[in-house]
């Protein structure tokens, strides 16, 4: 089944730091493009960031530009992001999402993880 | 970056009756060496993830209901439902995906039952 996991969210303090996963099945991971979007309570949605399938050019929203990193490993069909001084506007639920070959639109989705920076 | 506005912010149809949601973008997203609109549509349910309706402005994704259509060109979109049905109550999300990336999202139009 052709499939996209989140794991790894969760409570943190202002300043604190997570690491996201996005587990892939189905595809052949190392040939997509691969993003994040987040949604925060009750708003739109926003992208992250984004990661060519060799993982060699990432591209970030200039909101989290210098706190985050976007990172895969091909031979684990994983896709992380490492979220550093956290923000209570980083509090979101984040989306790993798979984008077209060639393009960047997207054609599936995980369900999402849910970040709450609060303290 | 290219911003995306969406109108209205939410909209009330029948059932059985069409909804139309507007979708502009601050500069052209399309491409004139191949003539593509950078320009896709994504529905959201409540509790689900987005799911991809639209791309190239126009092309349907596979599997989705022959009611739902895109069209526009250049900076002004729009996604038109034909006939609504129950199931397509959800907030409804245009996307640019020109250049380099920032991409962008609209704000969302929130499509209800009148």
């Amino acid at each position: 089944e052709v499939q996209l996991l989140e794991s790894g969210g969760g409570l943190v303090q202002p300043g604190g730091s997570l690491r996201l996963s996005c587990a892939a099945s189905g595809f052949t991971f190392s040939s997509y493009v691969l993003s994040w979007v987040r949604q925060a309570p009750g708003k739109g949605l926003q992208w992250v960031s984004l990661i060519s399938g060799s993982g060699g050019d990432t591209y970030y929203a200039d909101s989290v530009k210098g706190r985050f990193t976007i990172s895969r490993d091909n031979s684990k069909n994983t896709l992380y992001l490492q979220m550093n001084s956290l923000r209570a506007e980083d509090t979101a639920v984040y989306y790993c999402a798979k984008c077209v070959m060639g393009h960047w639109f997207f054609d599936l989705w995980g369900r999402g993880t849910l970040v709450t920076v609060s303290s | 970056d290219i911003v995306m506005t969406q109108s209205p912010d939410s909209l009330a149809v029948s059932l059985g009756e069409r909804a139309t949601i507007n979708c502009k973008s601050s500069q052209s997203v399309l491409y004139s060496s191949n003539n593509k609109n950078y320009l896709a549509w994504y529905q959201q349910k409540p509790g689900q993830p987005p799911k991809l309706l639209i791309y190239w402005a126009s092309t349907r994704e596979s599997g989705v209901p022959d009611r739902f259509s895109g069209s526009g060109s250049g900076t002004d979109f729009t996604l038109t439902i034909s006939s609504l049905q129950a199931e397509d109550v959800a907030v409804y999300y245009c996307q640019q995906y020109y250049g380099t990336p920032p991409i962008t999202f609209g704000q969302g139009t929130r499509l209800e039952i009148k």
